[in-house]
């Protein structure tokens, strides 16, 4: 099993483009999430699913658009990219809502907006 | 105020020193993780708690749901152990993290 992938590991960005973020799980884990990583600020949940069809909003949601049509796939989309969203960016799946069993953490990307 | 509180922010031991790091949070939660962050970069994940107490090698993690507190214990310290230890509440469908433990274990 692969566990988590998520790709690119780095990228940068200009002001205003677009981009996404993919995430895929190949362990059939209802519950995926995105989050990023800032120094000082721990790390922040940006969107989540509890299963196909099925997105919500975490705490830093502006920005960042989610989609989750298949169990195996949940990308992270940034519509027009901003420096503030600079950071490093995580995703990571459990089997069931919320974190409900062990947590599996993807690599991270690590993205620079100029 | 941050809804988890990890302290202290940085610890300093000796190899072979008893470790501990604390995490206090203020909502009602379902379960609480423990995640170990490597100088990589990679997270992995240690423990979920929803009561009691959890052992796996070296490692011990307790849980007061009353007194809202987590604690989690690294025995017999190991220069493999340097990393950042992070906590994070489950409330609902969310996950709430704490700042981070960064521990340096010395040869």
């Amino acid at each position: 099993n692969a566990g988590v992938t998520q790709t690119p590991k780095f990228q940068v960005l200009k002001t205003g483009q677009s981009m996404t973020l993919q995430c895929a799980q190949d362990m059939n884990h209802e519950y995926m999430s995105w989050y990023r990583q800032d120094p000082g600020m721990g790390l922040r949940l940006i969107h989540y699913s509890v299963g196909a069809g099925i997105t919500d909003q975490g705490e830093v949601p502006n920005g960042y658009n989610v989609s989750r049509s298949t169990t195996e796939d949940f990308p992270l989309r940034l519509l027009s990219a901003a420096p503030s969203q600079t950071s490093v960016y995580f995703c990571a799946s459990s089997i069931q809502g919320g974190g409900t069993g062990e947590l599996f953490f993807g690599e991270g990307s690590r993205l620079t907006v100029l | 105020k941050n809804e988890v509180e990890q302290s202290p922010q940085n610890l300093t031991a000796q190899e072979g020193e008893f470790i501990t790091i604390n995490c206090s949070y203020s909502v009602g939660i379902s379960a609480l993780h423990w995640l170990q962050q490597h100088p990589g970069g990679g997270i992995v994940s240690l423990f979920m708690l929803s009561s009691g107490k959890k052992k796996h090698g070296r490692l011990i993690a307790t849980i007061n749901i009353q007194e809202k507190h987590s604690s989690l214990h690294i025995t017999a310290s190991h220069p493999r152990d340097s990393a950042v230890y992070i906590c994070a509440v489950k409330t609902g469908n969310k996950l709430t993290f704490g700042g981070g433990t960064r521990v340096l274990v010395k040869p």
